[in-house]
């Protein structure tokens, strides 16, 4: 069974910094596109990144662009989610989700497993 | 950026109740538009993609459809474990987004 982890959350102060990670088992990890989407409180989902199967290409929201840096390790299948200069607006439940196709391009994502959810509380 | 646009954002209906949910594209994204339920405390869950395909084990009562850049999630005989948020989600370009969401709420 596909099963997606997350951990690293947690109280930081505005400014700092945070990695979340995500452990994934049950398929065969370096095939698939892994994405991060928050859900902040009393608010909808909102994607946050999006990195291909290989690592070679990555892309962010607006709103994490130059903050937030999304990586993979595909030989431990970890994806990881590097958040730096943090604000109180990044307060959320962080999910990991992953890929339902192999794919080369940068579209056409649909996330069909996903991970419980980490929360990150970002205040003094 | 592409904009997703939910309405309405919130419904009350009753168990056996059709229900129709709209999302609409800000500008067109052929018909790369999932549909997403989700549940306090729980992990989203992929309905349909490509527009109208069915994920695999969803029931049959959820179906969607596509005119133009406006996408709509319809569900049948409403039962008491749909009272969720759904949410659609472009995957034509990135930066991905997602509408704001429709709260189904039990009558």
């Amino acid at each position: 069974d596909v099963q997606l982890v997350e951990s690293g959350g947690g109280l930081k102060s505005p400014g700092g910094s945070l990695k979340l990670s995500c452990v994934a088992s049950g398929f065969t990890f370096e095939h698939y596109a892994m994405t991060w989407v928050r859900q902040a409180p009393g608010k909808g989902l909102e994607w946050v990144a999006v990195i291909s199967g290989t690592g070679g290409s990555a892309y962010y929201a607006d709103s994490v662009k130059g903050r937030f840096l999304i990586s993979r390790d595909n030989s431990q299948s970890l994806v990881y989610l590097q958040m730096e200069s943090l604000k109180a607006e990044d307060s959320a439940v962080y999910y990991c989700a992953k890929d339902s196709t192999p794919r080369g391009y940068s579209y056409g994502y649909e996330f069909d497993y996903w991970g419980q959810g980490v929360l990150v509380i970002v205040s003094s | 950026d592409i904009q997703m646009t939910q309405s309405p954002s919130s419904l009350s209906a009753s168990v056996g109740d059709t229900v129709t949910l709209s999302c609409r594209a800000s500008e067109s994204i052929s018909t790369y538009l999932n549909w997403y339920q989700h549940k306090p405390g729980k992990a989203p869950n992929l309905l349909i993609y490509d527009a109208a395909t069915l994920q695999s084990g969803v029931p049959s009562r959820f179906s969607g459809s596509r005119s133009r850049r406006d996408f709509t999630l319809t569900i049948s005989n409403l039962q008491p474990e749909d009272f969720a948020t759904y949410y659609c989600q472009q995957s034509y370009t990135t930066p991905l987004s997602f509408g704001g969401g429709t709260r189904i709420e039990i009558k």
